[in-house]
């Protein structure tokens, strides 16, 4: 299962209100999750079951969408905030990520 | 807290094979399928294999033709990836993580650097 992200880079201001999407090539039903990851780190879980937020993630993340569209919204922009997202789809073998969306400081 | 510590950089010859091994600590050992991942330089992500550390079984992503095993030592609760015949393709940092299918990756070790190079 192909996982396709748009925008591939996105420049945005602290405060701002980005909207990231991903779309599958079929059908995977909720069985998406959201990763963060900064320059040399391991990527963090942010939403799974793609609408659930994970424990700890602050509540300005958020993740709808079902079966072949999903989205990632952070409703204001932070400066923590700046690094990579990448989707996952959990729903078949092998597991698949989207290429990633980088978002950087306007 | 749960952990996954992984062993250090590697650096290897064409052809030779590398074994990274994930520490798991913090939580039942057995409760919960260890996935491996790996990133190539400026990449995104890739799924490699996964393991059922309470039965031993696995599965890996048929693109490694067979390249990859993946075994566990319960008593040290430690996961090993070994990855055979390798390429300059295969340089990337590797990832261990727990997973499951309905709650995702919550649980990433910190990343081993393997370097292929003649």
């Amino acid at each position: 299962i192909q996982l396709t992200q748009s925008p591939s880079f996105l420049s945005a201001s602290v405060g701002d209100r980005v909207t990231i999407t991903c779309r599958a090539s079929q059908d995977i039903s909720s069985y998406l999750a959201w990763y963060q990851q900064k320059p040399g780190k391991a990527p963090k879980l942010l939403i799974y079951a793609a609408s659930t937020l994970q424990n700890g993630v602050p509540s300005r993340f958020s993740g709808s969408g079902s079966g072949t569209e999903f989205t990632l919204t952070i409703s204001s922009l932070q400066p923590e905030d700046f690094a990579t997202y990448s989707c996952q789809q959990l729903n078949t073998y092998p597991l698949t990520f989207g290429g990633g969306t980088k978002v950087e400081i306007k | 807290q749960v952990q996954l510590v992984q062993s250090g950089t590697e650096v290897k010859k064409p052809g030779a094979s590398v074994k990274v091994s994930c520490k798991a600590s913090g939580y039942m050992f057995t409760s919960f399928y260890i996935h491996w991942m790996r990133q190539a330089p400026g990449q995104g992500l890739e799924w490699m294999a996964w393991i059922n550390p309470y039965t031993g079984g696995t599965n890996d992503a048929q693109k490694f033709q067979g390249r990859v095993s993946v075994t566990r030592d319960p008593s040290i609760a430690t996961v090993y990836m070994e990855l055979r015949r390798l390429t300059s393709d295969d340089t990337a940092v590797y990832y261990c993580a727990r997973c499951t299918h309905a709650s995702g990756c919550d649980y990433w070790g910190q990343g081993t650097l393997v370097t292929v190079s003649s």
